[in-house]
């Protein structure tokens, strides 16, 4: 079981601004990275580190940590960004890595 | 142009054994962390192993230690994974994947998955 939890889907409309979380006890002295992955592609990194997007990846997508649960944020949604969103970071012991669930978002 | 490739991967009978291989290219293989990630049909990402770049250090999920070994060729630029004693339940994409020097708990290029199908 993955002990980092999110929640399996979550819609917005074209256009307005989501917010896709993940709770984990290590989220509460680290930071979550995050993918997007459409579907028959490979996951592709959007943001990580304290304050990191990689170049290619817009503007609108940002992060926060707030106690335990890390947010990835898109702010103004495009249909594009329609896919599934996975957190990941290091698990309790610092030795393994962990996935979230995954959630998918569905832009209306 | 920094790019992953997986291949190896295809069917194979319950009990039987497979090596995937990742070849590298576009950036100074023996600098990073490596890692295999895999992806059950219809279901999420599941982190399997990690070595580092001079192959000294490595760790594995709980659920394929002792059955699937990382291993790496840096002369080679490649990865490897072999996987034994395989199950229906290790039905997946498997992807290489990179770990970044500036946070090491990010996978910072993919390979595009190479699909292993374990059945009678």
């Amino acid at each position: 079981s993955s002990e980092l939890t999110q929640d399996p889907a979550v819609s917005v409309a074209l256009g307005q601004t989501v917010r896709i979380t993940c709770q984990g006890d290590t989220l509460g002295s680290s930071y979550a990275s995050w993918y997007q992955q459409k579907p028959g592609q490979a996951p592709v990194l959007v943001f990580y580190g304290k304050n990191i997007r990689p170049s290619g990846i817009p503007g609108r997508f940002s992060a926060s940590n707030s106690g335990n649960t890390a947010s990835l944020t898109i702010t103004g949604a495009q249909a594009e960004d329609e896919a599934d969103y996975y957190c990941n970071c290091r698990d309790s012991s610092g030795l393994h890595l962990v996935f979230g669930g995954g959630t998918k978002l569905t832009v209306l | 142009q920094v790019r992953l490739v997986e291949s190896g991967g295809g069917w194979v009978k319950p009990g039987g054994s497979l090596r995937l291989s990742c070849a590298a290219s576009g950036f100074t293989f023996n600098d990073y962390y490596m890692t295999w990630i895999r992806q059950a049909p219809g279901k999420g990402l599941e982190w399997l192993s990690y070595i580092s770049g001079t192959g000294r250090t490595i760790r594995s999920a709980d659920s394929v230690k002792g059955r699937f070994t990382i291993s790496r060729d840096n002369d080679r630029n490649s990865l490897y994974l072999l996987m034994n004693s395989l199950r229906a339940g290790d039905t997946a994409v498997y992807y290489c994947a990179r770990l970044s020097k500036t946070w090491d708990d990010a996978f910072d290029i993919w390979g595009q998955g190479t699909m292993v199908t374990v059945s009678s």
